[in-house]
């Protein structure tokens, strides 16, 4: 079975630092997609990347960057210069396919707290 | 704004009242999803529609009863629940069905649902 995991709980930064936050995923499944989303206290999940597991080409986007090795199973996701409303719990998902539907499996999440 | 749109955003019920969750997306998605959140846990899937027919039902106890009457509306239908159903229940949905579909489950902000 597919699992995601990720070891941080919480994570408290003050504002401008760097922070990396890790995934670890297990799946048999050669090819898969992996995720992060953001969810903000209003509770709504913001999609922030999707990465599928051929493409291993790191990601920038703005202050966030993705690093994605499959030899070690990771995709783990850095803030550059952090700011207070980065803070969120911040999920990291895999895809698994089930009847003909996608289904994503859920690491616990990490909780980002950054202070001004 | 999300683009997923559910409603209420609170709801609080007796164990013995009967009472519908709604989401809508007017983005021509041909999938939707229902997730339950308790608090400080990873979302779960509850139910996946793919061209408005049932493709996944977690085993989800009856006293949850999903709806899909068209393209773009999806209803949850709660009847005598458990003070443990208290949860945020969020709402998603993604272009096309599938695992291999190479499109993102936009979320919903969620409905906080206590019961009493």
């Amino acid at each position: 079975a597919q699992k995601v995991t990720q070891a941080q709980t919480e994570i408290s930064v003050v504002e401008k630092e760097d922070v990396t936050l890790d995934c670890v995923y297990e799946t048999r499944d050669t090819t898969y997609y992996l995720f992060w989303y953001k969810q903000p206290p209003s509770g709504e999940l913001v999609f922030l990347i999707r990465r599928n597991s051929f493409d291993e080409q790191n990601e920038i986007s703005g202050r966030y960057s993705w690093n994605f090795q499959k030899s070690t199973s990771s995709f783990n996701f850095t803030i550059t210069a952090s700011q207070v409303v980065d803070s969120a719990v911040y999920f990291c998902a895999l895809s698994e396919e089930q009847g003909g539907s996608e289904k994503l499996v859920f690491g616990k999440g990490t909780k980002l707290t950054v202070n001004p | 704004d999300t683009e997923v749109t559910q409603t209420p955003k609170h709801l609080v019920m007796g164990m013995t009242n009967k009472k519908s969750l709604k989401c809508e997306q007017h983005m021509g998605h041909r999938a939707m999803y229902w997730y339950k959140q308790k608090a400080k846990k990873p979302p779960e899937l509850m139910f996946v529609y793919s061209y408005e027919k049932l493709s996944i039902n977690e085993s989800v106890p009856s006293r949850f009863s999903p709806e899909c009457p068209n393209s773009s509306l999806l209803n949850l239908h709660l009847h005598a629940l458990q003070p443990e159903d208290s949860a945020l229940y969020l709402c998603a949905s993604s272009q096309v069905p599938g695992h291999f579909s190479n499109q993102p489950q936009h979320f919903g902000d969620g409905t906080r649902l206590s019961i009493l």
